[in-house]
């Protein structure tokens, strides 16, 4: 059972463009909510990541939206550039304020090529 | 501080070989966790510690074994290795009640 559901698995946007990746998840315990960047050859990296109490979080170019009725979150990528082509995968872990955040549960990535 | 180091980078075994994936991290994180890239299908939990002398099974933790001896250490065995379990493997670690977990540069694997 694929408790997080990712999509698209690949997407080609042009520099200054947006890119938008989506995310879905069944179980309503996940409380936690990262993406993660990966370039070739690297192991991933948190990029940004959200709680399910607020609606919106941004950093810099990077904004994670949320709708915890839809369970569904997403990774927007303003003015995208070609550096920021990569893998980039969203994930979910539960427990959080109860010490079980050692697992987290991956979705199966989409990978993102931004053209110059 | 080098972070998440795991060795060897690349391995190639025969069928039927066993071998040791090496993780150490210098960061004192407590938590330590495997897991397995495959194309298509996102990072899988194989095995996860949550403190020396602690261990338990992932996602797909079958033909793997792990334990934790240090803070520091968490190797990987494969005990017979099969066509199946080539993939590019990552150790990841974090702090007991934070969030962020750093991953090595993982380790790709071929049997053949």
């Amino acid at each position: 059972q694929q408790q997080v559901k990712q999509s698209p698995q690949s997407l080609i946007v042009q520099k200054g463009g947006i890119s938008i990746i989506n995310c879905a998840y069944e179980n309503t315990a996940f409380d936690y909510f990262p993406w993660y960047q990966q370039f070739p050859g690297k192991g991933p990296a948190l990029l940004i990541a959200i709680r399910p109490d607020v609606s919106e979080k941004k950093e810099g170019r990077f904004t994670i939206s949320f709708n915890k009725s839809a369970k569904q979150f997403s990774l927007h990528i303003m003015d995208s550039q070609p550096g920021d082509s990569a893998t980039y995968f969203c994930a979910a872990s539960m427990g959080l304020s109860g010490g079980s955040n050692y697992k987290l549960t991956f979705g199966k990535g989409t990978l993102l090529t931004v053209n110059p | 501080n080098a972070g998440v180091t795991q060795t060897p980078k690349f391995q190639v075994l025969k069928t039927g070989q066993s071998m040791t994936l090496q993780c150490a991290q210098d960061m004192n994180h407590e938590y330590m966790s495997w897991y397995r890239q495959d194309p298509g299908m996102g990072l899988r939990l194989i095995h996860y510690s949550v403190g020396a002398g602690i261990t338990d099974q992932g996602e797909v933790p079958n033909g793997y074994n792990v334990s934790r001896s240090t803070t520091e250490d968490f190797p990987l065995r494969l005990l017979s290795a099969a066509p199946s379990q080539t993939s590019v493997y990552f150790c990841a670690s974090r702090f007991r009640g934070k969030t962020e977990a750093f991953f090595g540069q993982g380790t790709r694997l071929t049997v053949v």
